[in-house]
């Protein structure tokens, strides 16, 4: 298994407050994304990293923010929490540009805001 | 209409048959093409990866690109029952393959 550590693993929140998964990785990969997965959606992507402190948007990323300090992790977090954003959460990574197809994702955060 | 459309399905067969999965998507650029396997609760796993139109073979698994149709399908050969699974497509227009997009995913169940 690609070496990625998503925490928590499962949280129930309450709609307004905010919430923090963490994407750790012990590959020194550069790239770093946080996608959402819903049923009749497939996997969207929400925030992307290119480096420490190089974020990036996706499709899906009204209401999420994300912070990269170091190599190792990625910070996906959700400003005020809404029903609309309970999803399982994947974490994924990739060596970059020209390692095409290699990427890989972790076990998923299944997040309920209710 | 979406950029990548899958047959959620289920689709259900008995073990030992050939299975054929497909993905239709709308954006031309798209050049890089990939197949996900995703068991229940868990992350997806790369089964295929492939550059443009073509064949690719792995094992009992087959992946096909048809540009020109904007279709790609993947065929899983001597189906087992470890094959049941979700199998997602996904493509990419640039070789920074981690901005996929994703099919919906299809739910396959191979019966003993």
């Amino acid at each position: 298994d690609a070496g990625i550590t998503q925490s928590p693993r499962h949280k129930v929140t309450e709609t307004g407050t905010p919430v923090t998964l963490r994407c750790h990785q012990t590959e020194n990969h550069r790239y770093m994304y946080w996608y959402r997965q819903d049923p009749g959606h497939g996997l969207r992507l929400i925030h992307y990293s290119y480096g420490v402190k190089d974020t990036d948007k996706g499709e899906v990323s009204d209401g999420y923010s994300v912070s990269r300090s170091k190599t190792e992790d990625f910070l996906l977090t959700l400003e005020s929490a809404t029903s609309s954003q309970t999803s399982v959460y994947f974490c994924a990574i990739s060596p970059g540009v020209g390692r095409e197809g290699t990427i890989y994702f972790g076990e998923g955060s299944w997040l309920t805001v209710v | 209409q979406k950029e990548v459309e899958q047959d959620p399905g289920p689709l259900s067969v008995p073990e030992g048959a050939i299975v054929s999965l497909n993905c239709t998507y709308s954006n031309s650029a798209f050049q890089y093409f990939m197949w996900y396997r995703q068991y229940s609760r868990k992350g997806p796993e790369l089964l295929m990866y492939t550059y443009s139109s073509g064949n690719k073979e792995d094992g009992r698994f087959t992946a096909q690109v048809d540009k020109s149709s904007k279709y790609i399908s993947l065929f899983i050969r001597d189906s087992q029952p470890s094959d049941s699974a979700t199998y997602l497509c996904a493509m990419s227009l640039s070789s920074n393959t981690g901005k996929l997009i994703f099919g919906q995913g299809t739910t396959l169940q191979v019966k003993p």
